[in-house]
Protein backbone atom coordinates (compact mmCIF):
# COMPACT_ATOMS: atom_id res chain seq x y z
CA UNK A 1 0.00 0.00 0.00
CA UNK A 2 1.40 3.55 -0.98
CA UNK A 3 2.57 5.68 1.63
CA UNK A 4 3.38 9.17 1.42
CA UNK A 5 5.48 11.64 4.07
CA UNK A 6 5.83 14.60 4.38
CA UNK A 7 8.70 16.41 6.27
CA UNK A 8 10.58 19.67 6.67
CA UNK A 9 10.65 22.98 8.74
CA UNK A 10 7.42 24.12 10.51
CA UNK A 11 8.84 27.53 10.27
CA UNK A 12 10.08 29.70 7.51
CA UNK A 13 11.33 33.63 7.87
CA UNK A 14 9.89 35.73 5.13
CA UNK A 15 12.20 35.88 2.05
CA UNK A 16 13.52 33.15 2.69
CA UNK A 17 13.18 29.77 1.14
CA UNK A 18 10.42 26.83 1.89
CA UNK A 19 12.02 22.90 1.32
CA UNK A 20 9.76 19.88 1.44
CA UNK A 21 10.49 16.46 0.78
CA UNK A 22 7.94 13.94 0.59
CA UNK A 23 8.93 10.44 1.12
CA UNK A 24 7.25 7.44 -0.85
CA UNK A 25 6.96 3.93 0.65
CA UNK A 26 4.98 0.77 -0.40
CA UNK A 27 5.78 1.48 -4.18
CA UNK A 28 8.28 3.33 -6.34
CA UNK A 29 8.24 6.67 -7.47
CA UNK A 30 9.72 5.38 -11.04
CA UNK A 31 6.51 3.99 -11.26
CA UNK A 32 5.05 4.96 -15.44
CA UNK A 33 1.14 4.71 -13.93
CA UNK A 34 1.98 8.15 -11.55
CA UNK A 35 3.15 11.94 -11.42
CA UNK A 36 3.67 13.01 -7.93
CA UNK A 37 2.73 16.56 -6.43
CA UNK A 38 2.42 19.72 -4.07
CA UNK A 39 -1.09 21.14 -2.86
CA UNK A 40 -1.56 23.46 -0.40
CA UNK A 41 -4.22 25.05 1.80
CA UNK A 42 -4.12 27.70 3.72
CA UNK A 43 -5.76 27.91 7.61
CA UNK A 44 -9.84 28.03 6.84
CA UNK A 45 -9.22 27.96 2.90
CA UNK A 46 -9.50 25.66 -0.29
CA UNK A 47 -7.08 23.56 -1.82
CA UNK A 48 -4.28 25.29 -4.25
CA UNK A 49 -2.10 22.73 -6.47
CA UNK A 50 1.30 24.06 -6.69
CA UNK A 51 2.56 21.95 -9.54
CA UNK A 52 3.27 18.21 -10.20
CA UNK A 53 6.52 15.54 -11.18
CA UNK A 54 7.12 12.83 -13.21
CA UNK A 55 9.77 10.57 -12.13
CA UNK A 56 12.07 11.33 -15.76
CA UNK A 57 11.92 15.04 -13.97
CA UNK A 58 9.32 16.70 -16.17
CA UNK A 59 7.51 19.27 -14.34
CA UNK A 60 4.14 21.40 -14.19
CA UNK A 61 3.89 24.16 -12.18
CA UNK A 62 0.84 26.79 -11.00
CA UNK A 63 1.24 29.74 -13.27
CA UNK A 64 0.56 32.12 -10.16
CA UNK A 65 3.52 30.34 -8.54
CA UNK A 66 6.06 29.07 -11.29
CA UNK A 67 8.43 31.88 -10.68
CA UNK A 68 8.96 30.74 -7.34
CA UNK A 69 8.60 26.92 -7.24
CA UNK A 70 11.18 24.21 -8.09
CA UNK A 71 9.80 20.70 -7.71
CA UNK A 72 12.16 17.86 -8.43
CA UNK A 73 12.76 13.92 -7.90
CA UNK A 74 15.30 11.66 -6.82
CA UNK A 75 14.53 8.11 -7.51
CA UNK A 76 17.31 6.56 -5.67
CA UNK A 77 15.64 7.55 -2.45
CA UNK A 78 12.14 7.37 -3.62
CA UNK A 79 11.65 10.79 -2.82
CA UNK A 80 10.37 13.97 -4.38
CA UNK A 81 11.08 17.90 -3.34
CA UNK A 82 9.65 21.17 -3.06
CA UNK A 83 11.19 24.67 -2.67
CA UNK A 84 9.20 27.60 -2.86
CA UNK A 85 11.84 30.79 -2.77
CA UNK A 86 10.57 34.39 -1.34
CA UNK A 87 7.96 33.28 0.81
CA UNK A 88 5.80 35.79 2.46
CA UNK A 89 2.99 35.72 4.84
CA UNK A 90 0.72 34.27 2.27
CA UNK A 91 2.67 31.08 2.09
CA UNK A 92 1.37 29.59 5.16
CA UNK A 93 -0.52 26.65 4.93
CA UNK A 94 -0.46 22.90 5.71
CA UNK A 95 1.40 21.46 2.59
CA UNK A 96 0.11 18.03 1.14
CA UNK A 97 2.03 15.72 -1.32
CA UNK A 98 0.11 13.33 -3.04
CA UNK A 99 0.61 10.59 -6.00
CA UNK A 100 -1.58 11.58 -9.23
CA UNK A 101 -2.09 8.26 -11.18
CA UNK A 102 -2.68 9.68 -14.33
CA UNK A 103 -0.58 10.78 -17.12
CA UNK A 104 0.22 14.50 -19.41
CA UNK A 105 -3.62 15.24 -19.24
CA UNK A 106 -3.91 15.15 -15.15
CA UNK A 107 -5.67 13.02 -13.42
CA UNK A 108 -6.67 11.61 -9.67
CA UNK A 109 -4.46 12.44 -6.63
CA UNK A 110 -5.41 9.23 -5.47
CA UNK A 111 -2.98 8.61 -1.50
CA UNK A 112 -2.37 12.07 0.58
CA UNK A 113 0.60 12.10 3.06
CA UNK A 114 -0.59 13.90 6.38
CA UNK A 115 -0.17 16.84 5.31
CA UNK A 116 2.72 19.39 7.33
CA UNK A 117 1.78 22.85 8.35
CA UNK A 118 4.14 25.59 7.26
CA UNK A 119 4.30 29.19 8.67
CA UNK A 120 6.00 32.37 7.68
CA UNK A 121 6.89 34.20 10.31
CA UNK A 122 10.27 36.30 11.18
CA UNK B 1 -5.62 30.45 -13.52
CA UNK B 2 -9.24 30.67 -11.84
CA UNK B 3 -10.49 27.94 -9.12
CA UNK B 4 -13.52 26.03 -10.13
CA UNK B 5 -17.01 27.38 -8.72
CA UNK B 6 -18.35 25.23 -6.23
CA UNK B 7 -21.19 26.33 -3.94
CA UNK B 8 -19.70 27.31 -0.43
CA UNK B 9 -22.05 25.02 1.25
CA UNK B 10 -25.18 22.88 0.88
CA UNK B 11 -27.24 20.88 3.94
CA UNK B 12 -29.23 18.00 4.32
CA UNK B 13 -31.05 15.47 6.51
CA UNK B 14 -30.07 11.84 7.15
CA UNK B 15 -31.42 9.68 4.46
CA UNK B 16 -32.33 12.43 2.19
CA UNK B 17 -29.45 13.09 -1.15
CA UNK B 18 -27.50 16.15 -2.20
CA UNK B 19 -26.16 17.26 -5.14
CA UNK B 20 -23.12 19.76 -4.97
CA UNK B 21 -21.81 21.11 -8.41
CA UNK B 22 -18.37 22.26 -9.85
CA UNK B 23 -18.83 24.71 -12.85
CA UNK B 24 -15.50 25.22 -15.05
CA UNK B 25 -15.05 25.77 -18.74
CA UNK B 26 -14.09 24.55 -21.93
CA UNK B 27 -10.62 24.32 -21.28
CA UNK B 28 -10.76 21.98 -18.35
CA UNK B 29 -14.35 20.17 -17.27
CA UNK B 30 -16.30 20.93 -20.61
CA UNK B 31 -13.43 19.30 -22.75
CA UNK B 32 -11.48 16.55 -20.14
CA UNK B 33 -13.33 13.41 -18.30
CA UNK B 34 -10.25 14.37 -15.85
CA UNK B 35 -12.81 15.32 -12.80
CA UNK B 36 -12.29 14.28 -9.16
CA UNK B 37 -13.82 14.82 -5.98
CA UNK B 38 -12.07 14.81 -2.74
CA UNK B 39 -13.91 14.56 0.99
CA UNK B 40 -11.64 16.31 3.98
CA UNK B 41 -13.50 15.80 7.24
CA UNK B 42 -11.76 18.62 9.61
CA UNK B 43 -8.47 18.38 10.46
CA UNK B 44 -7.81 15.37 8.35
CA UNK B 45 -6.43 15.07 4.54
CA UNK B 46 -8.47 14.97 1.61
CA UNK B 47 -9.54 11.40 0.54
CA UNK B 48 -10.66 10.48 -3.17
CA UNK B 49 -13.94 10.28 -3.35
CA UNK B 50 -14.34 10.12 -7.88
CA UNK B 51 -12.11 9.51 -10.30
CA UNK B 52 -12.86 10.55 -13.92
CA UNK B 53 -16.14 12.18 -13.28
CA UNK B 54 -18.14 8.78 -12.06
CA UNK B 55 -15.63 6.53 -10.88
CA UNK B 56 -15.40 5.42 -7.63
CA UNK B 57 -12.27 4.02 -6.01
CA UNK B 58 -11.85 0.30 -4.09
CA UNK B 59 -14.06 1.13 -0.32
CA UNK B 60 -15.62 4.27 -1.58
CA UNK B 61 -19.49 3.69 -0.67
CA UNK B 62 -21.88 3.28 -3.71
CA UNK B 63 -24.25 6.23 -2.31
CA UNK B 64 -20.97 8.51 -3.76
CA UNK B 65 -21.63 9.11 -7.53
CA UNK B 66 -20.59 11.73 -9.99
CA UNK B 67 -22.09 13.11 -13.15
CA UNK B 68 -21.32 16.28 -15.74
CA UNK B 69 -22.71 18.02 -18.27
CA UNK B 70 -21.22 20.67 -20.47
CA UNK B 71 -19.13 22.63 -18.69
CA UNK B 72 -20.61 21.30 -14.52
CA UNK B 73 -19.95 18.22 -12.99
CA UNK B 74 -21.89 17.22 -9.86
CA UNK B 75 -21.20 14.91 -6.77
CA UNK B 76 -24.22 13.19 -5.80
CA UNK B 77 -24.39 12.08 -2.37
CA UNK B 78 -27.37 9.67 -1.43
CA UNK B 79 -28.62 8.38 1.79
CA UNK B 80 -26.78 11.05 3.80
CA UNK B 81 -25.18 9.83 6.77
CA UNK B 82 -24.02 12.13 9.90
CA UNK B 83 -20.04 10.40 8.61
CA UNK B 84 -20.45 12.58 5.48
CA UNK B 85 -20.28 15.67 7.01
CA UNK B 86 -16.97 17.40 5.34
CA UNK B 87 -15.50 19.44 2.95
CA UNK B 88 -15.52 18.83 -0.47
CA UNK B 89 -13.41 19.47 -3.40
CA UNK B 90 -13.45 19.14 -7.25
CA UNK B 91 -10.49 18.90 -9.62
CA UNK B 92 -10.06 18.92 -13.58
CA UNK B 93 -7.22 18.74 -15.52
CA UNK B 94 -6.93 22.25 -17.38
CA UNK B 95 -5.42 22.94 -20.65
CA UNK B 96 -4.76 26.29 -19.74
CA UNK B 97 -1.86 25.91 -17.07
CA UNK B 98 -1.34 22.66 -18.33
CA UNK B 99 -2.48 20.53 -15.49
CA UNK B 100 -4.91 20.55 -12.45
CA UNK B 101 -6.89 23.08 -11.10
CA UNK B 102 -9.25 23.28 -7.76
CA UNK B 103 -12.55 23.88 -6.73
CA UNK B 104 -13.30 26.57 -4.19
CA UNK B 105 -14.78 23.72 -1.84
CA UNK B 106 -18.24 23.17 -0.28
CA UNK B 107 -19.33 22.58 3.18
CA UNK B 108 -21.76 20.00 4.02
CA UNK B 109 -23.57 19.99 6.69
CA UNK B 110 -26.22 16.90 7.74
CA UNK B 111 -29.01 18.28 9.52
Amino acid sequence: QLQLQESGPGLVKPSETLSLTCTVSGGSISSSSYYWGWIRQPPGKGLEWIGSIYYSGSTYYNPSLKSRVTISVDTSKNQFSLKLSSVTAADTAVYYCASLYGDTKGGAFDIWGQGTMVTVSS
Amino acid sequence: QSALTQPPSVSGSPGQSVTISCTGTSSDVGSYNRVSWYQQPPGTAPKLMIYEVSNRPSGVPDRFSGSKSGNTASLTISGLQAEDEADYYCSSYTSSSTFEVFGGGTKLTVL
